[in-house]
């Protein structure tokens, strides 16, 4: 079972739609969790982190987290062509650890106009 | 805003050649990682430093790889004898707790030839 685990891609949504993410990790002891965008040739950038069960809103994406079931999700609202990239999820255990975050194989977003 | 650099932007180096890749994290951070990412992999870690010392290492850092942060601004990834298979992009990152989102540099593509 792979530690991080995301939907398999690519994912195609038209211009306008919601496009949602998923990501399931296995570390039950794991705190946070983030949600980066990756274009091609790009270094991540981050999207959001959240930290608590629940969702948290940022413009149009929001992050849902729920820590029984091991899941984490994000959801594009009114998906735009140049949200067309990579979204990486990852994990950290925080804690004592020393802050290693573990990446998910990321899922490709295609917007189409 | 601050932002994490990385230097250079391309390496290219011949096999068995030593390599230096370097960092300026922000400038409040306490926490620095490197991880790496293979063209069409995900990204891995490789290590974290805290405290001028390795916190935590993963199996690809074995002892061609070192760290440094020699005065306290720059940090750096030295490779002494490079192989074909660490020819990937390589991102420094840096947060402010261990638990805490990290925040990535553009990254370093090293070609080994």
């Amino acid at each position: 079972q792979k530690e991080v685990e995301q939907n398999s891609g690519p994912l195609s949504v038209p211009e306008g739609a919601i496009a949602s993410l998923n990501c399931t990790y296995s570390d039950r002891v794991s705190q946070s969790f983030f949600w980066y965008r990756q274009y091609s040739g790009k270094s991540p950038e981050l999207i959001m982190s959240i930290y608590s069960n629940g969702d948290k809103e940022d413009g149009r994406f929001t992050a849902q987290l729920n820590k029984a079931s091991q899941y984490v999700s994000l959801l594009i609202r009114d998906s735009q062509p140049s949200d067309s990239a990579t979204y990486l999820c990852a994990v950290n255990r925080g804690g004592t650890n020393a802050g290693k975050s573990t990446f998910g194989d990321g899922t490709t977003l295609t917007v189409k106009p | 805003e601050p932002e994490v650099t990385q230097t250079p932007s391309h390496q290219v180096t011949q096999m068995g050649q030593e390599v230096i890749l370097r960092c300026v994290p922000i400038s409040n951070h306490l926490y620095f990682y490197w991880y790496r990412q293979i063209l069409g992999q995900k990204v891995e870690f490789l290590v974290s430093f805290y405290n001028n010392e390795i916190s935590e290492k993963s199996e690809i850092f074995d002892d061609q790889f070192s760290v440094e942060r020699p005065d306290g601004s720059n940090f750096t990834l030295k490779i002494r004898s490079t192989k074909l298979e660490d020819s990937a992009m390589y991102f420094c990152a840096g947060s402010g707790t261990n638990s805490d989102t990290q925040y990535f540099g553009p990254g370093t593509r090293l070609t080994v030839l």
